[in-house]
């Protein structure tokens, strides 16, 4: 089956603390991205990927790094410098970055602080 | 940069009858218009997308209208059905630096009751 698969599905971070979210899409997909969730709002762009060892920040990168090692993976960093960091994290990814086309998402991984 | 209004926050119907969601965005280069389904705990999936060539599009019970003049876009679903309950969101593209950003609306939770 292709699509986009997100792990874990629930983590939990003591404050402090780094962690790493996967994500992986066998769609062979060029571009790919993480969003935010929180209750009430809309997704918000946290960082993105057009090419291979190429990202940009989007509009609530801080807090957060990525990397874009593979075409296939794109994991994201919450690191300790993110003050809210629990959350509903969203990965998607598109086949072409500069042309308008649906957006496909993971199950998403819900990251929540203790 | 684009910014996307969504209304109602929540609208509750009772089963068969029809279901309106509107939304409003700001720039009128957007010409991308999707509309996602997202059920709890899961990933948003695209039920319906619209380019700015279009007016209306229509799938089975699903339809989404676009007015570019007044830059709003409605999704339209008729003989709501309990399946149907979901948070609905809908996006804009914005393009950035070559790149097409999608910009979500706040969400819409639809609970059609039997």
């Amino acid at each position: 089956d292709g699509g986009i698969t997100q792990s874990p599905k629930y983590l939990f971070r003591k404050e402090g603390q780094n962690v790493t979210l996967s994500c992986e899409q066998n769609l062979n997909h060029d571009a790919m991205y993480w969003y935010r969730q929180d209750p009430g709002q809309g997704l918000r762009l946290i960082y993105y990927s057009q090419i291979v060892n190429d990202f940009q920040k989007g509009d609530i990168a801080e807090g957060y790094s990525v990397s874009r090692e593979k075409k296939e993976s794109f994991p994201l960093t919450v690191t300790s410098a993110q003050k809210n960091p629990t959350a509903f994290y969203l990965c998607a990814s598109s086949s072409r970055a500069g042309y308008p086309t649906e957006a496909f998402f993971g199950q998403g991984t819900r990251l929540t602080v203790v | 940069g684009e910014n996307v209004e969504q209304h109602p926050s929540t609208l509750s119907v009772q089963e068969g009858d029809s279901a309106v969601i509107k939304c409003t965005y700001s720039d009128s280069a957007s010409n991308y218009f999707p509309w996602y389904k997202q059920e709890l705990g899961k990933g948003p999936q695209l039920i319906i997308d619209i380019r700015s060539n279009v007016g209306e599009k229509k799938d089975q019970r699903i339809a989404v209208t676009l007015n570019k003049t007044a830059k709003h876009f409605s999704l339209h679903i008729t003989e709501t059905q309990p399946e149907d309950s979901a948070v609905y969101f809908c996006a804009a593209s914005e393009r950035s630096t070559g790149f097409q950003k999608l910009v979500f609306g706040t969400g819409t939770r639809l609970l059609v009751s039997p």
